[in-house]
């Protein structure tokens, strides 16, 4: 079966980074891009960005590029969302999911910055 | 960017009553390129309905979506004790690939 597993939760200090991966299993890693979405408490979701899998194309949200960078690992079936100069309104969980309709997606990361 | 704008923000229905739920764009979307997702507190979204109107797998048939150019929407005939969630809109055929804001259906 399809399964998007997320590294753990993260607390982070304002101007500070994080890395979340996201393993993919169950399909081919390759046929399939990778979305990322966030989601601040309480709010609805926002597109963050997505990767080709097989030759690494990415699109960013304007909101966050420059701070935000996807990479994928097919020898493992993972991807890595980094996310730069952490500000507090960066607290959210975090979610990957596959491809442009969203089916499958993993568990989440929360992200927390605070000083 | 394509804004899409959700409509009600807020929906109170009872239960077997039928959900009109309204998704406007800014600029024209591609009809295959709109879905429907549910959100349940503490859950990731679910997809709903793909292509704006193509049921995703196991979807119930109560569920329903509809529309194109600007305007779409996401019927459910038979509201279910379940379905009270919040639902968003995405449109995935021109980055960057937006969210509406979402719709709040709770149980009058």
């Amino acid at each position: 079966q399809v399964q998007l597993v997320q590294s753990g939760a993260e607390v982070k200090k304002p101007g500070a980074s994080v890395k979340v991966s996201c393993k993919a299993s169950g399909y081919t890693f390759i046929n399939y891009g990778i979305s990322w979405v966030r989601q601040a408490p309480g709010q609805g979701l926002e597109w963050m960005g997505w990767i080709g899998t097989y030759n690494g194309n990415t699109k960013y949200t304007q909101k966050l590029q420059g701070r935000v960078t996807l990479t994928t690992d097919t020898s493992t079936n993972t991807v890595y969302m980094e996310l730069r100069s952490l500000k507090s309104d960066d607290t959210a969980m975090y979610y990957c999911a596959r491809g442009w309709e969203l089916v499958y997606w993993g568990q989440g990361t929360l992200v927390t910055v605070s000083s | 960017e394509i804004v899409l704008t959700q409509s009600p923000g807020t929906l109170s229905l009872s239960p077997g009553e039928r959900a009109t739920l309204s998704c406007r764009a800014s600029q024209s979307v591609s009809s295959t390129s709109l879905g429907w997702y549910q959100q349940k507190p503490g859950q990731a979204p679910r997809l709903l309905i793909y292509g704006a109107s193509s049921r995703a797998t196991d979807i119930p048939d109560r569920f329903s979506g509809s529309g194109s150019g600007t305007d779409f929407t996401l019927t459910i005939s038979r509201l279910e004790p379940e379905d009270f969630a919040v639902y968003y809109c995405q449109q995935y055929g021109s980055s960057p690939y937006s969210f509406g804001q979402g719709t709040k259906l709770e149980i009058k």
